[in-house]
């Protein structure tokens, strides 16, 4: 119950595509949903987060769709670049004895060609 | 803002020796604290986290523990190292937006035992 399922595994798109990155939960009490841009050899970045009062966020070129009545959420890349190759990872998250405690999903590889 | 150090970077270490790997956090206080494992093309795996000094809970068991001496340092150990336990260790810590918990992460650990 406490799984986030991310898909695809990894996705190969050209310069200026929309990837796509899907991830669904089950558990019904996550209340926040991030997700997180890591480059090789560097620590997960804070991309961007929704939580479900709203069904969609935009950021840049970086867009988070809700839908949760079907408990699930995706990131959208707008005209994507190379610089963007990276692993993307979902997450979802809710408070619990007192620490805020993320269930992640298991990422994306991104690759942008030019 | 909030910046992480850890600390080594890299660390390469024999079978059956120790491990001491240092977490410390500026510009905040009081933060939630987090260790986690990546192991290569994986996902995260949250090893411990800490909601104040001497306060560790653990969510996979194994031969790895973590400390809390300070408010803003995160320790984990180990007494005898595993094979298994090579990969990528992240710490993060947990700040309070006006929103929600937002979880930052660390630049990382990169651990090879051989």
């Amino acid at each position: 119950q406490q799984q986030v399922k991310q898909s695809p595994q990894s996705l190969i798109v050209q310069k200026g595509g929309i990837p796509i990155i899907n991830c669904a939960y089950e558990n019904t009490a996550f209340d926040y949903f991030p997700w997180y841009q890591q480059f090789p050899g560097k620590g997960p970045a804070l991309l961007i987060a929704i939580r479900p009062d709203v069904s969609e966020k935009k950021e840049g070129r970086f867009t988070i769709s809700f839908n949760k009545s079907a408990k699930q959420f995706s990131l959208h890349i707008m005209d994507s670049q190379p610089g963007d190759s990276a692993t993307y990872f979902c997450a979802a998250g809710s408070s619990g004895a007192g620490s805020y405690q993320l269930t992640f999903g298991k990422g994306t590889k991104l690759s942008v060609i030019p | 803002s909030q910046t992480i150090h850890q600390w080594p970077a890299t660390l390469v270490q024999p079978v059956g020796s120790p491990l001491s790997l240092e977490c410390t956090v500026e510009g905040t206080s009081n933060p939630n604290l987090y260790w986690y494992r990546q192991a290569a093309g994986r996902g995260l795996q949250l090893l411990f986290y800490s909601v104040g000094i001497g306060q560790i809970s653990s969510e996979v068991p194994q031969n790895l523990s973590a400390s809390r001496p300070q408010d803003r340092q995160f320790i984990l150990s180990s007494k005898k190292l595993l094979l298994s336990d090579s990969g990528f260790y992240l710490c993060a810590c947990t700040l309070r937006d006006f929103i929600t918990d937002t979880q930052y992460f660390g630049p990382g650990t990169r651990l090879t035992v051989l």
